[in-house]
């Protein structure tokens, strides 16, 4: 079955810097990779997500990148502000359809 | 439009005491998902409901029973509650099988499960 690593497991950025959390999935038929942010003590929600024939996308500070070849897919947030501290989780379909997430990555931007 | 709710919010258990984790969405979605979400393991598929009718086991089912009840509503139960099942459970639904651009996952708030 599919297998998704995330790293890293923490990221502590200054406010406005940029941060970027990198995934890697194991199987070649997977074709839909979301991204999650979940604040404390809330539900995930999604933040962006890209399909599998498609390189890059963009939403305001956000962008996710797939390397289809490399098997992995990449998270930037730019210009982080304060509201960015979250845990962020990637995911990736697998052939049915159901997704495999990632472990997370708390993401803190400091003042 | 609440989206997907979920009862009860937090709960204690005492090993090999019983419940039922409750889920509703009002969406009319055809699948719905229960998730385990574990520190450091990201959230694991427990059960699915591909529609209504139909139940499958995900990634980690032993120790819990579901119920599709109909459409709206898709039930988790714990038989026999066990410490390892110390968690935080979500319901998720989608309009069609999850997992794809045009369905993406919508999740409850979760349960707050302990079991000492």
């Amino acid at each position: 079955g599919e297998n998704v690593e995330q790293h890293p497991s923490t990221l502590s950025v200054q406010e406005g810097d940029s941060a970027v959390i990198k995934c890697t999935y194991s199987d070649s038929a997977s074709n839909y990779f979301p991204w999650y942010k979940q604040e404390l003590g809330k539900r995930p929600q999604l933040i962006i997500d890209i399909r599998s024939n498609v390189g890059e996308k963009k939403d305001q500070r956000i962008a996710v990148t797939l390397n289809k070849t490399a098997k992995h897919f990449s998270l930037h947030i730019t210009e982080t502000q304060p509201e960015d501290s979250a845990v962020y989780f990637c995911a990736a379909s697998d052939s049915w359809g159901k997704l495999q997430f990632g472990a997370g990555t708390q993401v803190v931007v400091t003042p | 439009n609440a989206g997907v709710t979920q009862t009860p919010k937090f709960q204690v258990l005492k090993t090999g005491q019983s419940m039922t984790l409750q889920c509703a969405q009002d969406m009319n979605h055809n699948s719905m998902y229960w998730y385990r979400q574990d520190p450091g393991m990201g959230l694991r598929l427990i059960y699915y409901s591909a529609s209504e009718g139909t139940t499958d086991k995900g990634e980690v089912p032993n120790g819990y029973n579901v119920s599709r009840l109909n459409k709206r509503e898709f039930s988790l139960r714990l038989e026999s509650a066990a410490p390892s099942q110390t968690s935080v459970y979500f319901c998720a639904s989608s309009k069609d099988r999850g997992g794809t651009y045009n369905s993406p996952l919508h999740f409850g708030n979760g349960t707050r499960l302990t079991v000492t």
